[in-house]
Parts: C-alpha cells; structure tokens; sequence
C-alpha cells in the first residue's frame, strides 16, 4: 500500500527555534515529494523535490530529499509564530499524476 | 490565491439532503481531484478525474459522486447527508508535466459542509 509517514505529529517551540519535520515514504513508482503549508483553510505550496541531495531554499525554509533512504526533512529556522501551522508532505506517484498524502506535522510556535 | 475556485465558500444543511460543491480548476489543468478533511483529520482522497474521465478513486462513499464537464470545472454531489459528512472539502487542480517532471497539485480554499 503507498503510504507517507510523517513525523512528529505535533511540535510545540518557542520563537527562535529551528525545527525539522520528517517525511518518509512507501510508493510505487516515486515522482515527486511535496510540502505544502496549511494554515486556517487551503494547504499551500512550499516545495517540490524530485531529486537527491539538491536542497531547495525558500527563506527561512528549506527542504532536502533523500531517495535512497525514502525519506525528506522540512527545516525552519528561526521559527515565527506565523509558522504555526500544519505541515503537510506528499508524494506523487506511477504516471498518473497520483498523489498520496501524509497526515501532517501540527506545528505550534509560541512567543 | 491559487487559481483554483470553489463553491459554495460554506454551506449548512440538514441530514438526509443532497448538495453539490463546485469547482473550476487553474487555466490550463486538467486534473480535478477532490479531498475531505474532517476536523483534525488528515487529508482524504475522494476521486481524480483528468480531462472529463474518471482516473482514480479513493475512499469516496457511494452516496457521493462527482463529474468534470467539458470546459473541465468539476462538481462533487453529496447525498443523503450525514452528520458525519460534516467537513471541508477541497477541490485541487494539476496540470501533467510530462513524464520527467514531477507536478504540483494546487488547492482552492475549500467548502465547509455542516451537517446539523
């Protein structure tokens, strides 16, 4: 069955903090991995990494690939309370544009 | 803002009715699939369709169903409602990049269906 793992599932910090949120995977056939940002409503595009070891760097963010191992990481650094959010991580796989779903890291920053 | 449109923004309604949710997908994708997450819940795969076909199904109950029309907005029925139907459904959009790229999938804001 083609699954994704994420975690923790939830993670209380305070501002400042770095965090690293994890993201493994079982699927047939690996295209992409994904991050998406979900805050109140729509999750929002973060990243998309579809080969090893090519860190990809957004601000604060930023995201590696591993696909030896099956697995990515999420940093943050210098978390914000505007971070808080759930992060969520998916993979697309096969040919169809399939896409599998983690259940998403709760992340919480306080000030 | 992702491009993709989704209707009703909220919507409350009584068990046993029917509804219908609708979405218009970003200019230019094909793909139209729709997701329920309930409160604390991930998210749930319902069912794909690309360019008016049905492509793949996930976990969508048999009092639901959905259809993408020519110009490719797509419309997801719910009936005989529940109150364990209450949930926010997303509509999402992709467009194929062709078998060496990977896609993204883009998310509009979501109906929010109550069940009372």
């Amino acid at each position: 069955e083609d699954k994704v793992v994420q975690s923790p599932l939830s993670l209380v910090v305070h501002e400042g903090d770095t965090v690293t949120l994890n993201c493994s995977y079982e699927v047939t056939n690996f295209r992409s991995l994904l991050w998406y940002k979900q805050e109140k409503k729509a999750p929002t595009f973060l990243f998309m990494l579809t080969s090893s070891g090519i860190e990809k760097k957004s601000g604060r963010l930023s995201s590696i690939l591993d696909k030896k191992e099956l697995f990515s990481i999420l940093n943050i650094t210098a978390t914000q309370t505007g971070d808080s959010a759930i992060y969520l991580c998916a993979v697309e796989y096969l040919a169809g544009q399939n896409f599998v779903f983690g259940p998403g890291t709760r992340l919480s920053v306080l000030p | 803002d992702s491009g993709v449109t989704q209707t009703p923004k909220h919507l409350i309604t009584a068990t046993g009715q029917r509804v219908t949710l609708r979405c218009s997908p970003r200019s230019g994708d094909l793909s139209v699939y729709w997701y329920q997450q309930s409160l604390d819940q991930g998210l749930q795969f319902l069912i794909q369709y690309y360019n008016g076909e049905e492509r793949a199904k996930g976990n969508i109950l048999e009092r639901f169903s959905a259809q993408q029309f020519p110009d490719l907005h797509s419309e997801l029925n719910l009936s005989s409602l529940e109150l364990g139907d209450s949930a926010l459904y997303f509509c999402a959009s992709s467009v194929e990049q062709g078998k060496i790229a990977g896609n993204t999938i883009y998310f509009g804001e979501g109906s929010w269906l109550t069940v009372v």
